[in-house]
């Protein structure tokens, strides 16, 4: 089955804990993408990558960092999580042609 | 900034098509406008894309007008399952670039 994994799906952690998000998928896309989800504020992207070892910044990406060594994966990594972190995050992938990026489950971070 | 445009909300009536606008009026020539969905806080769900002409699934039909600066996605009979907040977005595609979601428009399908 194609899908975006995920994990954790919920996670409490205190502040400057660090974590990490793990995103996989298993549809072969190049392109993979970050997004936190906040009341109000909507989908913003976080950092995104077109294909292994290319990542770059998106809207919001401080506190935040990536890496995309395999094509498979794209952690999420927060080195030193503050309370404004607390989010509902959302790792996405697609084809670079176009057809649609495909969205995890999302995961639930609190951080207190 | 978003590049999109949409109302905050709509209603429609159960089995009566759902005409969802999107006003993207600085529009590039190589962006291509993607609508998606979210239902409650599920992973939002792709519908469709197009650049310049129409085009339908098996979801819905998207309406982008000549000039471009618009767009209209329509689900031609509505049912309680589509209510949620649909966002429609542009975007290059074959390029570098990062995505922009505006706050989308919350449909309610009323009985």
């Amino acid at each position: 089955e194609a899908q975006v994994t995920q994990n954790p799906r919920y996670l409490i952690t205190v502040t400057g804990k660090k974590l990490t998000v793990t995103c996989s998928q298993n549809m072969n896309h190049e392109y993979m993408s970050w997004y936190r989800q906040d009341p109000g504020l909507g989908l913003r992207q976080i950092y995104y990558s077109m294909n292994v070892e290319v990542t770059d910044k998106g809207d919001v990406p401080e506190g935040y960092k990536v890496s995309r060594k395999e094509k498979r994966n794209f952690p999420l990594i927060l080195e030193s999580p503050s309370p404004n972190q607390t989010s509902l995050y959302f790792c996405a992938s697609s084809y670079t042609s176009g057809r649609g990026e495909f969205f995890g489950p999302g995961t639930r971070l609190t951080v207190l | 900034d978003a590049k999109t445009t949409q109302p905050p909300s709509m209603d429609c009536a159960e089995g009566r098509a759902a005409n969802l606008p999107c006003n993207h009026s600085t529009i590039s020539g190589n962006e291509y406008v993607y609508w998606y969905r979210q239902i409650h806080s599920q992973g939002p769900q792709y519908i469709i894309h197009g650049l310049k002409n129409n085009e339908t699934n098996e979801m819905a039909s998207l309406i982008i007008t000549e000039d471009r600066k618009s767009s209209t996605l329509i689900l031609p009979h509505a049912t309680l399952r589509d209510t949620a907040v649909y966002y429609c977005i542009v975007r290059v595609i074959f390029r570098d670039d990062k995505i922009i979601f505006g706050k989308g428009t919350r449909l309610h399908i009323l009985p």
